[in-house]
């Protein structure tokens, strides 16, 4: 049962327009959100979050939005850069779960020149 | 320079051999964790301990085993019975937040 579920394995975006991350998730104890970047063969790098408290988290081009209701969030990136280029997982965590999460099946994300 | 090691980078094995994966961190965190990640599926949790002397299994703990003596270590060992071990080992940890930092992986291939 995939408690989080990004139904877009790829997205090709051309570099400075904004490229848009989906993410759902089903369990309605989820209340922080996380969304992370992973080159090949390497470890997956943190990039922002968002509390279930907050509709929307902004770092530089990354912005997060939350929609409780929907149980979805997405990841906007504005301008795109060619560097962007990577595999962007989303994580999901449960108060009083220890701490561990529960990922997505990531989203590959190609920024063309 | 802080952070989480993984060695070996790369891992052959032959079948029905042991072999353990290491993990060490010196951020001083408490909480440290497993993942395996497979070709177009997410991170899948194996193992945590969120504190020495003591772990959980995660989702997919069948064939694996881990122990925590020491802060800085928590090494995975894939066992004989994980039948399907070949994929790629991530470690993490975090201090009790949410945020966890990862280690750059070790890939696991069976011969």
């Amino acid at each position: 049962d995939q408690q989080v579920k990004q139904n877009s394995p790829s997205l090709s975006v051309q570099e400075g327009r904004i490229s848009i991350l989906n993410c759902d998730y089903t369990n309605s104890m989820f209340d922080y959100f996380l969304w992370y970047k992973k080159y090949p063969a390497e470890g997956p790098t943190f990039l922002i979050s968002i509390s279930s408290i907050k509709d929307k988290n902004e770092d530089g081009r990354f912005t997060v939005f939350l929609n409780k209701s929907a149980k979805h969030l997405s990841l906007h990136i504005v301008p795109s850069q060619p560097g962007d280029s990577a595999v962007y997982f989303c994580a999901a965590s449960a108060t009083g779960g220890g701490n561990k999460l529960t990922f997505g099946t990531g989203t590959q994300l190609k920024v063309e020149l | 320079d802080g952070g989480i090691t993984q060695s070996p980078k790369y891992l052959f094995r032959k079948e029905g051999q042991n072999v353990t994966l290491s993990c060490e961190q010196n951020l001083n965190h408490d909480a440290m964790y497993w993942y395996r990640q497979d070709p177009g599926q997410g991170l899948r949790l194996i193992y945590y301990s969120q504190i020495v002397n003591d772990f959980q299994k995660g989702d997919i703990a069948e064939g694996y085993s881990v122990s925590r003596e020491k802060k800085e270590s928590f090494p995975l060992t894939v066992t004989s019975a994980q039948k399907n071990p070949t994929a790629f080992y991530l470690c993490a940890s975090t201090l009790g937040g949410d945020e966890q930092f990862f280690g750059p992986g070790t890939r696991l291939t069976v011969l």
